[in-house]
């Protein structure tokens, strides 16, 4: 079955650093690899998606590159903030659409 | 407002006490999960339910039961909860159209003594 591994598990930045988080998953199947961000006390909300016909997607400061032959997915945070530490996840479905998560990465933007 | 809610958010009990978990969506959603978080390990499904009276086992479904009679809830049932148990819980709903985004609920901190 799928297998998602996330890097690195914990992340310390500057602010206004930039942050990056990798993921590879092991189905070559999967075909929607989400990211979500767990802020403390909350459940996990998704910030960003993308779908295995596209390479790359942004969304104002955040970004995610898929290099399906390599099976690989990055999260790009860029003009990092306080409000951007969080724990992160990567995630992919299989196929049967069961999303498989990574061990999420705890991101922290020092001021 | 779409949520997803979840009851109770935090739990003590004792090993051997069942308890129920509840969870309750209002977005018509057809596909509901659970998942367990612990540290290092990122979210683990426990059983997940494709539509009413459909239930299916997840990556950790030992010591768990799930029912879904209605569409918009799903209760997680510990028979018989034991330590090992102890981790926070997170239900989570989408729509039939699978690659879609997951909502989830603010989680219940269950310890189990």
């Amino acid at each position: 079955g799928e297998n998602v591994e996330q890097h690195p598990s914990t992340l310390s930045v500057q602010e206004g650093d930039s942050a990056v988080i990798k993921c590879t998953y092991s189905d070559s199947a999967s075909n929607y690899f989400p990211w979500y961000k767990q802020e403390l006390g909350k459940g996990p909300q998704l910030i960003i998606d993308i779908r295995s016909n596209v390479g790359e997607k942004k969304d104002q400061r955040i970004a995610v590159t898929l290099n399906k032959t390599a099976k690989h997915f990055s999260l790009h945070i860029t003009e990092t903030q306080p409000e951007d530490s969080a724990v992160y996840f990567c995630a992919a479905t299989d196929s049967s659409y069961k999303l498989i998560f990574g061990s999420g990465t705890r991101l922290l933007v020092r001021p | 407002e779409a949520q997803v809610t979840q009851n109770p958010r935090y739990l003590i009990t004792v090993t051997g006490k069942k308890l129920t978990v509840t969870c309750s969506q209002n977005m018509n959603h057809e596909y509901m999960s659970w998942y367990r978080q612990d540290p290092g390990l990122g979210l683990r499904q426990i059983y997940y339910s494709m539509n009413v009276e459909v239930t299916d086992k997840g990556d950790v479904p030992e010591g768990y039961k799930v029912s879904r009679k209605e569409k918009r809830n799903f209760p997680l049932i510990l028979e018989s909860p034991s330590p090992n148990q102890t981790s926070l819980y997170f239900c989570a709903s989408r729509s039939g159209n699978m690659n879609t985004e997951a909502f989830f609920g603010q989680g219940t901190r269950l310890t189990v003594v």
